[in-house]
């Protein structure tokens, strides 16, 4: 298995919901990443997780929460988002530090 | 010092013809150089990568040439197909142990290929 699946594909919600963007990977992979791209523009790194412990974070809001259950899961719970967050979510994960970094599909987030 | 420096924004070529995509880097310490290929609702695809050992690194149609002197890389696509029509994305990053692996990606550009 060589991919990095995300779910929900698409996800609609409102300023006072909470939601989770999940992803996984079967690479053994052990360095994990989020990030958040808007339309036209390159990936914007969010969060890194190593060895299943979070070692960047790129200044960012807290209403974005990740949580790496095991080596396989990457969740983002996010909670209180504004419209502005309406983007695009990609995971990517690693082999470690070192190594080519394979993206997800991505989650297509809207906030109404 | 961080930037990647990619151009054009946006390239339109026949199909069978040769697009070329340019990047630059400041940071001496980048020693990784991945191309990205991202269709329209779908996430990045790594296409090819080379780091400053080789001067040109060729994968079917794919072609990276990196001079390491001027700290330029570049992507030519070999008989270009309307189905290459995508966004590529050059990036660099420190590939090494404790280099956080932070990639740090050009602008992109958006390629079409016309039939």
């Amino acid at each position: 298995d060589t991919e990095v699946t995300q779910t929900p594909k698409h996800l609609v919600m409102g300023m006072t919901n909470k939601k989770s963007l999940k992803c996984e990977q079967h690479m053994g992979h052990r360095a994990m990443y989020w990030y958040k791209q808007k339309a036209k523009k390159p990936p914007e790194l969010m969060f890194v997780y190593s060895y299943e412990k979070l070692s960047i974070n790129e200044s960012v809001p807290s209403r974005f929460s990740p949580e790496c259950p095991n080596s396989s899961l990457l969740n983002l719970h996010l909670h209180a988002l504004q419209p502005e967050d309406s983007a695009l979510y990609l995971c990517a994960s690693s082999q470690d530090w070192v190594g080519e970094q394979f993206f997800g599909p991505g989650t297509r987030l809207t906030v109404l | 010092q961080q930037q990647v420096k990619q151009s054009p924004q946006s390239l339109i070529v026949q199909k069978g013809g040769i697009p070329i995509i340019n990047c630059a880097y400041e940071n001496t310490a980048f020693d990784y150089f991945p191309w990205y290929q991202q269709f329209p609702g779908k996430g990045p695809a790594l296409l090819i990568a080379i780091r400053p050992d080789v001067s040109e690194k060729k994968e079917g149609r794919f072609t990276i040439s990196f001079n390491k002197s001027a700290k330029q890389f570049s992507l030519h696509i070999m008989d270009s197909q309307p189905g290459d029509s995508a966004t590529y994305f050059c990036a660099a990053s420190i590939y090494g142990r404790g280099s956080q692996g932070n990639l740090i990606f050009g602008k992109g550009t958006k390629l079409s290929v016309k039939p």
